[in-house]
């Protein structure tokens, strides 16, 4: 069974605080998301990668930046956490040259405080 | 920006009824495209896709219709049950690198 893993569920952080999201896929995939979701705003993507080392920017890169030193891991990092940031924050994979289909993880909910 | 939109934020059902959730895109060229269920408190999860080429596909009590004419999604959910109570997202794939466009989901609800 195809599996996108976040290793955090929820997590509580004081502003300014640095914060690691890490996300792992088992399938071998090449592509990687990161995706904040918020009521009424739904999905929004914040950067992606294509490969190892690659990264693109997505809709709302501002305040996030992310690492990709491994195919499988995909890592998103606010560098000082604020309360704007609060948020359920979703990792996705997909196959270059599929149909496009996203395998989503199961979600990071994060409290900024 | 936005090129995939829900008409509606919630819809309200009666246990057994039918649903019909519609999603509106604007990108002709978009090829392929997917709905995806969201249950509270967990991430997207996969229900049925379809590709421009096709009109209709059906899965286990959903069927997706397509109508390219209007740039028209719908996803119709048969003899709803309260396990389908979730956050349903139309999603497009337009080709570009930076994957699938989503609509900002309709939450359906239903009562008993």
């Amino acid at each position: 069974d195809v599996k996108v893993t976040q290793s955090s569920r929820y997590l509580v952080k004081r502003t300014g605080e640095k914060v690691f999201l890490e996300c792992v896929q088992d399938m071998d995939h090449e592509n990687m998301f990161w995706y904040r979701q918020d009521p009424g705003l739904g999905l929004r993507l914040i950067y992606f990668s294509y490969d190892v080392k690659m990264k693109e920017k997505g809709d709302i890169p501002e305040g996030y930046s992310v690492s990709r030193e491994k195919k499988e891991r995909f890592s998103l990092i606010l560098e000082s956490a604020s309360t704007n940031q609060t948020s359920m924050y979703l990792c996705a994979s997909s196959w270059t040259g599929g149909t496009g289909e996203l395998f989503f993880g199961e979600g990071s909910r994060l409290t900024v405080l | 920006g936005e090129s995939v939109g829900l008409h509606l934020p919630t819809l309200s059902v009666q246990e057994g009824d039918n649903s019909i959730i519609n999603c509106a895109y604007s990108n002709s060229a978009s090829d392929y495209f997917i709905w995806y269920k969201q249950e509270s408190g967990k991430g997207p999860q996969f229900i049925i896709d379809i590709r421009s080429n096709m009109d209709k596909r059906q899965g286990q009590r959903v069927t997706v219709l397509l109508n390219k004419t209007v740039k028209h999604l719908s996803l119709q959910i048969a003899a709803t049950q309260p396990g389908d109570s979730a956050v349903y997202f139309c999603a497009e794939n337009e080709g570009g690198a930076d994957g699938l466009t989503f609509g900002k989901g309709t939450h359906l609800i239903i009562q008993p």
